[in-house]
């Protein structure tokens, strides 16, 4: 049983560094769904795909931060010029469309920028 | 712009007692209310769900109370344990669209 695969789990980086996370959703899973949680909140939506399409963006999503979804596999998440701020963990999210709505999480990427 | 308000932020209960956690939504397109555990350091994982056509779902200890008119559902734990102790979230959405989450409720039950 594959469930949603987030990598790295953990990234510390230097301020206006870049970085990058990659999402392995369930297979055949055809939406893919970023979120961002920081410590005491909910999490919060960023952007989500329906195959390579990017349907829909956040206003969280800033233009130092990307995402892709080339032939609607895997998802990358990049962040530009990181700042304390986006010290968060970054959830990836995947569903299966006209199985009901269950949205399965994966465990999650770690961001610290010191 | 918060649309599903989650309280308390924090409950104590002890082993065997009940947990009642409360939502509420603005937003009538909602058709779809789930509510998720979350351990530390874990990402958040599906406990249960419901749809407005029914007033409430059981899943074993776990309970989801719906009441469509006053815009509120509540997730009850019954017989609470020490491993029940976590963070439960409450969320919404519409169509099938993105979830809108609470802001969690920590709980910790006491042995």
């Amino acid at each position: 049983d594959t469930g949603v695969s987030q990598n790295p789990r953990h990234k510390i980086t230097k301020r206006g560094q870049n970085v990058t996370f990659r999402c392995d959703p369930i297979s055949e899973h055809n939406r893919l769904y970023w979120y961002r949680q920081t410590l005491g909140q909910g999490p919060e939506f960023l952007t989500y795909f329906q195959n390579e399409a990017q349907l829909e963006k956040s206003r969280l999503l800033s233009d130092r931060f990307s995402a892709e979804r080339p032939k609607g596999s895997f998802s990358t998440l990049e962040i530009q010029r990181t700042e304390q701020g986006d010290s968060a963990m970054y959830l990836c999210a995947s569903r299966l469309d006209f199985s009901g709505n269950t949205i399965y999480f994966g465990e999650g990427s770690w961001l610290t920028v010191v | 712009q918060q649309q599903v308000k989650q309280s308390p932020q924090s409950l104590i209960v002890q082993k065997g007692g009940i947990s009642i956690i409360n939502c509420a939504y603005e937003n009538t397109a909602f058709d779809y209310f789930p509510w998720y555990q979350q351990f530390p350091g874990k990402g958040p994982a599906l406990l249960i769900a419901i749809r407005p056509d029914v007033s409430e779902k059981k899943e074993g200890r776990f309970t989801i109370s719906f009441n469509k008119s006053a815009k509120q559902f509540s997730l009850h734990i019954m017989d609470s344990q020490p491993g029940d102790s976590a963070t439960y979230f409450c969320a919404a959405s519409s169509y099938g669209n993105k979830l809108v989450f609470g802001a969690g409720t920590i709980l910790r039950v006491k042995s």
